[in-house]
């Protein structure tokens, strides 16, 4: 099972959107709606951010929200803010393994 | 709030078996339909999902794995292990300990231990 394809950067200056996609196959993205995303500093641990694609946990602000077409799941933030500058990480279930994830996009903050 | 956190020898020897341990701290590990992962990420590369339990002992691993990984839990520390055997140097990443809701997605992780692999 190979790592879900992601961009490795997307950039916005503060204010606009940037969309990051998640591509797999039919047998993960394209064939459950259990992808999710993750958000990680430098030097700290994942935090969920979408789940069940298009979900929001608790404390999630609205500006992220998630999508999926066919076998590609993509990320939307909105308003850029500079605390969002961090790598991002999709993720799917994939039957076996249970879990794959993304190969990461670096998110700059102009 | 839910806390986790990893704890462990830093630098394990090549094929040694690396052992690990992630404490629950808010909660009980069996209260709750949740299931409980490990995961790593290399320097620099992406992450790895190694594999879960339920305070049942029921277990899924990676294939990639599952020849060398053990994954163990006492409900009676709120702890559940992780035993990697045969390491090598591409087993050098930070490994993190993370709470599977059982929505196919992981809602609370540990802050996360580097464990290198080097004699």
């Amino acid at each position: 099972q190979s790592a879900l394809t992601q961009p490795p950067s997307a950039s916005g200056s503060p204010g606009q959107s940037v969309t990051i996609s998640c591509t797999g196959t039919s047998s993960d993205v394209g064939g459950y709606n259990y992808v999710s995303w993750y958000q990680q500093h430098p030097g700290k641990a994942p935090k969920l951010m979408i789940y069940e694609v298009s979900k929001r946990p608790s404390g999630v602000p609205d500006r992220f929200s998630g999508s999926k077409s066919g076998n590609t799941a993509s990320l939307t933030v909105s308003g850029l803010q500079a605390e969002d500058e961090a790598d991002y990480y999709c993720s799917s279930y994939a039957g076996s393994p249970l879990y794959v994830f993304g190969t990461g996009t670096k998110v700059t903050v102009l | 709030q839910v806390q986790l956190q990893e704890s462990g020898p830093g630098l394990v020897k090549p094929s040694q078996t690396l052992s690990l341990t992630c404490t629950v701290s808010g909660g009980s590990i069996s209260s709750g339909s949740y299931y409980w992962s490990w995961i790593r990420q290399p320097a620099g590369k992406g992450l790895e999902w190694i594999g879960r339990i339920y305070t049942s002992g029921s277990t899924n691993y990676n294939p990639s794995l599952k020849s060398r990984v053990t994954i163990s839990v006492d409900t009676s520390k709120n702890q559940f292990s992780l035993k990697l055997s045969s390491v090598t140097a591409a087993d050098t990443a930070v490994y993190y300990c993370a709470r599977d809701s059982s929505g196919w997605d992981h809602d609370y992780w540990g802050q996360g231990t580097l464990v290198t692999v080097s004699s």
